[in-house]
């Protein structure tokens, strides 16, 4: 149980195009889910964290307009990012933490790369 | 969110030996995760000891936990050339809301000789 998924796995974009990538949790329901970036050889950041049904909060210097995110269910929140340039290139892993046994605990996805040409 | 601080940063070490990684940080803790990466993929959840634990085993796994020093550290023992990968630490701060982001360390990238 307590299964994450991303989507895409895998991104390439052009520079100036806006990119959405989608974290699921399969099997609870998400109260919280948590946004990630991880730059090459790097430890991951967080970014943002987002309650269902209400706005995201950003880390500082985590531009808000520029990652857009939404949290639309208990099972679903994206990320968009908008108008990506080269600097955006990344993995980007969303968790989740709700409602399981161990509530405490969070469930990493797998990560997306996304890299912007 | 600031990361706490791992030593070492890399480590390389013959097949079979023990691989010891520290990880310090410097909020207050509702508790402690170690993760492993594997180049390039996600993060496999390895432990978790809580604040009130001092030392935890999960098969070749051994975690303590000194929340006077702020710090921990990660035991593998008898490693295998699968066991190469970078490890990180995660604290899950001490809040009300339970809804805080984890801090990772910085990681250590482990190296197994065959």
């Amino acid at each position: 149980g307590a299964v994450v998924s991303q989507h895409p796995s895998r991104v390439i974009c052009k520079s100036g195009t806006s990119v959405k990538i989608e974290c699921r949790s399969l099997d609870f329901q998400a109260t919280t889910m948590f946004w990630y970036r991880q730059f090459p050889k790097q430890s991951l950041m967080l970014m943002a964290t987002s309650n269902e049904g209400s706005k995201a909060t950003y880390e500082q210097g985590v531009e808000k307009d520029k990652f857009l995110i939404n949290h639309a269910s208990l099972t679903l929140s994206t990320l968009t990012v908008t108008s990506a340039h080269p600097e955006d290139s990344s993995f980007y892993i969303c968790s989740a933490k709700g409602r399981t046994r161990t509530y405490n605990e969070q469930f990493f996805g797998p990560g997306t790369r996304l890299t912007v040409l | 969110s600031q990361q706490g601080e791992e030593d070492p940063q890399a480590l390389s070490i013959q097949e079979g030996e023990n691989a010891t990684m520290n990880c310090s940080y410097k909020t207050s803790i509702n508790n402690l995760q170690w993760y492993r990466q594997n180049s390039g993929r996600g993060l496999v959840h390895l432990i978790l000891i809580r604040s009130n634990e001092r030392e935890k085993h999960s098969g070749r796994l051994r975690v303590t936990l000194d929340t006077s020093k702020k710090s921990s550290s990660l035991l593998i023992t008898a490693s295998r050339a699968a066991d190469t990968a970078s490890y990180f630490c995660a604290t899950d701060p001490f809040s009300g809301g339970g809804a805080d982001g984890l801090t990772f360390g910085k990681g250590t990238h482990l190296i197994i000789q065959p």
